[in-house]
């Protein structure tokens, strides 16, 4: 079956750091990634959409300068949280989608990456 | 704006009675997708449904998709304590509903 990796998995930062969360699609070449946000107990927000070598699309409120998502290849998409601060603590969670044979859009979930800002 | 409305929220159960989750949109969408989520985990695939009237069953699971009505449908039978999770439904440009989170008791 198709699996997505997610790295790290945890990670602690400090306020005013980057941190880059990796997801990689490991046996299937992903037409779209999509990055989400999930609060405790909360559902997932999608925060952008992005396909390879072009530039992603990001849900409205998402603030762009600060959630850079970079997709160089079919199989990795890069999500960098710039100057996190604490209320960006969250639990992140990519998808990737190739086209089945239906035409469906199957969606393959990565791990998550907890995010903690101190 | 596009709108995904799960009910209940919460659904506490009992081993062996049968109940329904829905999930209602607010636009023309060609596809749902019901998941599972345990906890601290990531999302789990159950369904894809992709026309009108479609019907998926797995195991003590089934979903159902009314396009026309805009509703979708996820009905345990029988449940067990295994089944305790959240589920959510989403429609396809992934806009996720609310999550039903289900607790099985034994």
């Amino acid at each position: 079956g198709a699996v997505v990796s997610q790295h790290p998995s945890r990670v602690i930062c400090k306020s005013g750091t980057s941190v880059k969360i990796e997801c990689r699609s490991l046996d299937f070449q992903a037409t779209t990634m999509f990055w989400y946000r999930q609060f405790p107990k909360q559902s997932l927000m999608l925060m952008a959409t992005s396909n390879e070598g072009s530039k992603a699309t990001y849900e409205q409120g998402v603030e762009k300068d600060k959630f850079l998502i970079n997709h160089a290849s079919l199989t990795l998409s890069t999500l960098t949280v710039t100057s996190a601060h604490p209320e960006d603590s969250s639990f992140y969670i990519c998808s990737a989608s190739r086209q089945g044979r239906l035409l469906a859009y199957e969606q393959y979930f990565g791990p998550g990456t907890r995010l903690t800002v101190t | 704006e596009l709108k995904v409305e799960q009910n209940p929220l919460f659904l506490s159960m009992q081993e062996g009675k049968n109940y329904t989750i829905y999930c209602n949109y607010s636009t023309t969408s060609d596809r749902l997708y019901w998941y599972r989520q345990d906890p601290g985990k990531s999302l789990e695939s159950l369904f894809v449904l992709l026309s009108n009237g479609a019907v998926k069953q797995e195991g003590r699971l089934m979903a159902s998709l009314d396009t026309k009505a805009r509703l979708s449908t996820l009905h345990i039978t029988a449940a067990v304590h295994d089944l305790s999770a959240t589920y959510f439904c989403a429609v396809d440009d992934m806009r996720f509903g609310a999550g039903t989170r289900l607790t099985v008791k034994p």
